[in-house]
C-alpha cells in the first residue's frame, strides 16, 4: 500500500521562474492538504484540497501561490515569480474521508525547494 | 484562529529516562491532538493521537494525556532509546479549524546511551 507520494524530491528554481509540486495521496484518501516548513521551523498550514474543490486556503500566501486537486491525477501546488524566501520544505499530506479516522492526516516526503 | 505553544524547544535524557512534551492551545472547540516524529530531512510521522473525548491514549512506551479543562495536552515517552532522537511536533485540529493541522514549534528530543 503505497504512501503519499510527492516529485520532485528536490527542485531548484531561480528567482522569478515558476515551481511545479505535485502530490498523490494515498489509496482511498480523497483529503489533502499542503504545509510549508522553514528551516528549523514548524509546519504552517497552507491549503486544504478535496477533489476539484479548494475546502480552505486561509494559510496560502494570496499572490502567486496556487492549489489544485483535479477529479484525476495528482494535487499540484504552483508557485509563481518564486522569491529567495520561498525556500522551504513542501510538505503534502493526506486523509481519508467519510469515516472517524478522516482526521488523520499521512505526510508525503516532501519536495525541498531551493530559490538560488 | 487556533494557537499552539509547545514546550520545551530541547529536551536531552538519558537513555532509558522518560521524556515529556507539553503543549496549550487557544481554541477550546478543538477536538482532534496529535503527535509527530520528525527524523532529519524525513517525512512526519504520526506516532500518537488522542480525541477529545478521551483523558488518556498509550501505545507501548508512548502515552499522550489531555486536560480539556487547561487546554493542554503531553505526549510521554518512557524507557526512551537513541532511536526516538527526533523533533517532535504536537498539533491541533477540529472545531473553527475543522481539517487543517496547527502545530506547535517542535521540540528536539536527545537520548544519549
Amino acid at each position: 500500500n503505497a504512501g503519499v507520494m510527492q516529485n520532485p524530491r528536490h527542485l531548484v528554481r531561480r528567482r522569478g521562474q515558476e515551481a511545479r509540486l505535485r502530490c498523490s495521496p494515498m489509496k482511498g484518501h480523497s483529503h489533502v492538504y499542503w504545509y510549508r516548513q522553514l528551516p528549523e521551523e514548524g509546519l504552517k498550514f497552507m491549503v486544504y484540497l478535496q477533489k476539484e474543490n479548494i475546502i480552505d486556503e486561509s494559510g496560502m500566501p494570496k499572490e502567486r501561490f496556487s492549489a489544485e486537486f483535479p477529479k484525476e491525477g495528482p494535487s499540484i501546488l504552483r508557485i509563481q515569480q518564486v522569491v529567495r524566501g520561498d525556500s522551504a520544505a513542501y510538505f503534502c499530506a493526506s486523509s481519508p474521508s467519510g469515516s472517524i479516522r478522516s482526521y488523520e492526516q499521512y505526510f508525503g516526503p516532501g519536495t525541498r525547494l531551493t530559490v538560488t | 484562529g487556533e494557537n499552539v505553544e509547545q514546550h520545551p524547544s530541547t529536551l536531552s535524557v538519558q537513555e532509558g529516562d522518560s521524556a515529556v512534551i507539553k503543549c496549550t492551545y487557544s481554541d477550546s472547540a478543538s477536538n482532534y491532538f496529535p503527535w509527530y516524529k520528525q527524523e532529519l530531512g524525513k517525512r512526519p510521522q504520526l506516532i500518537i493521537d488522542i480525541r477529545s473525548n478521551v483523558g488518556e491514549k498509550k501505545d507501548q512506551r508512548i502515552a499522550v494525556t489531555l486536560n480539556k479543562t487547561a487546554k493542554h495536552f503531553s505526549l510521554h515517552i518512557t524507557e526512551t532509546q537513541p532511536e526516538d532522537s527526533a523533533v517532535y511536533f504536537c498539533a491541533a485540529s477540529g472545531g473553527t479549524s475543522y481539517g487543517k493541522l496547527t502545530f506547535g514549534q517542535g521540540t528536539i528530543l536527545t537520548v544519549h546511551p
